[in-house]
């Protein structure tokens, strides 16, 4: 399995303020993905990252609002751009288990807990 | 849209009682996952399956997937205080690559 870090691992922000995530993974990954958690719900597929293309966003989510980049198979960021309450959640990254044989399945760092003031 | 209903939303009983949570789909799944997260963590893969009909125990859980591969159960027996935590489900191929359940809140109390 891989093991995943994310930074920072919680953080209070102003309003309008932007905040970039980083997720660094022990192995090279072919697809990174990025989700959000909202107190106590589940989670949200905000866009999957692969090294060298543009990220894929999901309905819902813009690049213009979550910035991501992807530079290389182990690392990632994910910046959440002129902040609102709103944005407030756990964001998470996650990586695609390639080693085991069993398809969809992925490791997720611990999360960044984003307060938005 | 939300995919994948779990059932029950919350679920507090005594440690040694046994219980089920259910996540049902009317979609088809290729595979699909369960995990558990404690706070302040992110999901931790329990297991993977991928036939429908499928079952795999993993100590006092067990896991089924149902034949059309639309819905999946979790049964733990004898449950601890250490299986505490928001239990969640996922289903993975084609289209609904990687759509979470809507999460199970247990609560195993000594």
């Amino acid at each position: 399995s891989a093991v995943i870090s994310q930074k920072p691992s919680r953080d209070i922000c102003q309003r309008g303020t932007s905040l970039t995530i980083q997720c660094q993974v022990d192995s090279q990954v072919t697809m990174m993905f990025w989700y959000r958690q909202q107190p106590g719900q589940s989670l949200t597929l905000i866009a999957t990252a692969n090294q060298g293309s543009e990220a894929t966003y999901e309905s819902g989510f813009v690049i213009d609002k979550f910035p991501i980049s992807r530079p290389n198979l182990t690392f990632s960021t994910l910046t959440v751009s002129n902040m609102s309450p709103e944005d407030s959640s756990i964001y998470l990254c996650s990586v695609e288990d390639t080693t085991s044989g069993m398809t969809d399945t992925q490791y997720f760092g611990p999360g960044t807990r984003l307060t938005v003031l | 849209t939300q995919l994948l209903e779990q059932s029950p939303q919350f679920l507090s009983i005594q440690e040694g009682e046994n219980l089920t949570v259910y996540c049902n789909s009317s979609s088809v799944f290729s595979s699909l996952q369960w995990y558990r997260q404690e706070p302040g963590e992110g999901p931790v893969l329990l297991v993977t399956v991928v036939t429908g009909g499928e079952v795999k125990k993993l100590k006092r859980l067990t896991f089924q997937f149902g034949d059309a591969r639309k819905d999946s159960s979790l049964h733990i027996t004898a449950a601890q205080p250490g299986d505490t935590g928001l239990y969640l489900c996922a289903g993975g191929g084609g289209t609904y690559k990687y759509i979470f359940g809507t999460g199970t809140r247990l609560k195993v109390l000594a």
